[in-house]
């Protein structure tokens, strides 16, 4: 079974720019995360998504983060425009339908803002 | 609101050392309890889980024990080698009737084993 798949690994840009992030969760999975983590600190939840609505986003900063998983498969996180602030690893999880206990996580893309 | 509080690190261990990670938490209700690992240059991994009071996870020699009574969850393991080393993250997720099944995670613990 193929794990959750995130692209790119790694990205710099410059404050102001805009950057895209995506992440294609284990086939079959309903739910999928997106987290921030900023080094030194646990991961953060930014957005759930169940199928392709939003369950829970109230820590997305909504000013300047969007994000959307159109047909209830591959999802895409945007920062426009970016901060020094959102320079930090980008998680994206998954997790199957039922009484399941385990995220399942991909690798991350690692963001540099300079 | 939830919260999730770990030792510091790095811990630098000997190899076959014995190994504890305190891990403590505040959360409302009775959450579920998780050890997740992330070795260099890999994703984040589930160790272990313990879903209510008393119940213990175990996996790959690690364990840990949900303690209501001291709202703990410390992960031991007995006996520690190089292919250990890694951050330990301990997190918890409280359900819910909306839905909202994120994790709430501690800061992790870097654990470097020496030969």
């Amino acid at each position: 079974e193929a794990g959750v798949a995130q692209s790119p690994r790694y990205k710099i840009i410059e404050k102001r720019q805009s950057v895209a992030f995506w992440c294609n969760p284990i086939s079959g999975h309903a739910t999928l995360y997106w987290y921030q983590q900023i080094l030194g600190q646990g991961p953060k939840l930014l957005i759930q998504f169940q199928n392709n609505g939003v369950v829970d986003d109230s820590q997305l900063p909504k000013d300047r983060f969007s994000a959307e998983r159109l047909k209830g498969v591959d999802s895409t996180l945007k920062i426009q425009p970016a901060k020094l602030e959102d320079s930090a690893v980008y998680l994206c999880a998954s997790e199957p339908r039922g009484p399941s206990y385990e995220q399942y996580f991909g690798p991350g893309t690692r963001l540099t803002v300079t | 609101g939830d919260s999730v509080t770990q030792m510091e690190g790095p811990v630098t261990l000997s190899e076959e050392a014995f190994l504890t990670i305190n891990c403590t938490y505040t959360a409302t209700g009775y959450p579920s309890l998780f050890w997740y690992v992330q070795y260099p240059g890999e994703g984040l991994q589930l160790l272990l889980k313990a879903t209510k009071a008393d119940d213990k996870g175990s996996n790959k020699g690690f364990e840990a024990t949900y303690r209501k009574e001291t709202t703990s969850f410390h992960l031991e393991k007995g006996s520690v080698q190089v292919s250990d080393s890694a951050v330990y993250f301990c997190a918890l997720r409280t359900p819910v009737d909306t839905g909202r099944r994120a994790l709430t995670f501690g800061s992790g613990t870097r654990l470097q084993v020496q030969p």
